[in-house]
Formats: structure tokens, C-alpha cells, sequence
């Protein structure tokens, strides 16, 4: 039974296109994060949210919208995906935001052509 | 400007021989980090930690050592075991600001070679 979960797992679209990337956790967690992987292998913070509300943003274009439905569900949504949004995306959780482990979800690799 | 730097991109050790992989962070400020480690086509699971008020921790076969006043930190695996083979990475985090975003290094790729 996977903690953290991610679909689509490959995500392969046109430049131009709005795509959204699905994350679920089963862990009772409160705080969920989105994560970024480029080329160059820099896993950099983009958003987290705390019982679904914002607490970390850092600086995403605005084409970057997350949501949070509920504690265990947050959703990455992209519009107008560009050739440099091609990466790998992880969601991860933890208890709370003070908890030093994350809990990674298994990423989604996004390729825009 | 990247914060955190893992300078050796890969490392390869024989099976039973001691790995040694090295994190270097400029932010004085940090005072939690971690490592991480991660397998092919799986997200990065947690590792083992350390706090800015300690110099060692240790977790059965792994260890972390930090140097605050060099910025450094190491994590040690003794005895390697081929299935340590992956990609580390360690991250660091100004846990005082009560939310832990982490910033984390490109990773070093470790083969143990059996």
C-alpha cells in the first residue's frame, strides 16, 4: 500500500498545453510539498501546504497553481507548459511542517515537446 | 547560487570497505540537515539526521559527522553492501524559522561493487 502516490507517473505533452499532476498520501500527514528535479539534478522546493493551506512559495511562474482538496491530496496544475518545465516532480509529506523526515512520492516525469 | 554542494557526482567503493560521501552548505544559518537516499525511478527516502547542537549521529551502518565551523558534513556507510548502491543527497534546513524548507545538493551516485 504506497504512502505517497503520484499520477500520472510520465507525463508527455505539447508546449502550449495545461497539464495537471495528482498526489495522494495515506500517512494522516498535514503538510504536503511539491518538488522539482531539472536536468541538472537540483531537487528544488516549490510549494507546501499545511491542513490545505499555503505556507511555502517559492518562486514559481504563476502558470505553477497548486490545490489542496483535502489533507491528503495535493494537486499540481500547470497552464502553457514551456520546453523548461520538462523535469521530474515529486510530491512528499510530513507529519507537520516542523518535522524534519519527508516522505517522498515515487515523482512524475514531465516531458514537454 | 546553490547553498548546498555535493561536489563528487559519483563515488564507487568495494563491498565491506567504508563510504564516505561529502555535503559542503555556505547558509550559516542552517541548523538541520539530512540525507536522503534514492533508487532509480523511486523518490528520495529519508536517511538518517543531524542538528547544528551535535557534531555526530549515528544510525546502525550510518553515520553523519558535522563540521559547523567548516561547513561540512559527511555521511559514512561501514560496511558498504552493494544494495547501498544509489544517489545520496543531503539537504539543510534553518529549522529556527519553524517550517523546514530543505535545500538540497545535486547528489552523489554511489556504487558499491560487490
Amino acid at each position: 500500500d504506497t504512502a505517497v502516490s503520484q499520477t500520472p507517473k510520465y507525463l508527455v505533452t505539447q508546449m502550449g498545453n495545461d497539464k495537471s499532476i495528482k498526489c495522494e498520501q495515506n500517512l494522516g500527514h498535514d503538510t504536503m510539498y511539491w518538488y522539482k528535479q531539472d536536468s541538472k539534478k537540483f531537487l528544488k522546493i516549490m510549494f507546501s501546504y499545511n491542513n490545505k493551506e499555503l505556507i511555502i512559495n517559492e518562486t514559481v511562474p504563476n502558470r505553477f497553481s497548486p490545490k489542496s482538496p483535502d489533507k491528503a491530496h495535493l494537486n499540481l496544475h500547470i497552464n502553457s507548459l514551456e520546453l523548461g518545465d520538462s523535469a521530474v516532480y515529486f510530491c512528499a509529506s510530513s507529519p507537520n511542517p516542523g518535522s524534519a523526515e519527508q516522505f517522498f512520492g515515487p515523482g512524475t516525469r514531465l516531458t514537454v515537446l | 547560487d546553490q547553498q548546498v554542494k555535493q561536489n563528487s557526482p559519483s563515488l564507487s567503493v568495494q563491498e565491506g570497505r567504508i563510504s564516505i560521501l561529502n555535503c559542503d552548505y555556505t547558509n550559516s544559518m542552517f541548523d538541520y540537515f539530512l540525507w536522503y537516499k534514492k533508487y532509480p525511478a523511486e523518490g528520495p527516502t529519508f536517511l538518517i539526521s543531524i542538528s547544528s547542537i551535535k557534531d555526530k549521529n549515528e544510525d546502525g551502518r550510518f553515520t553523519v559527522f558535522l563540521n559547523k565551523s567548516a561547513k561540512h558534513l559527511s555521511l559514512h556507510i561501514v560496511p558498504s553492501q552493494p544494495g547501498d548502491s544509489a544517489v545520496y543527497f543531503c539537504a539543510a534546513s534553518e529549522g529556527a524559522t519553524g517550517t523546514y524548507k530543505y535545500i538540497f545538493g545535486t547528489g552523489t551516485r554511489l556504487k558499491v561493487l560487490a
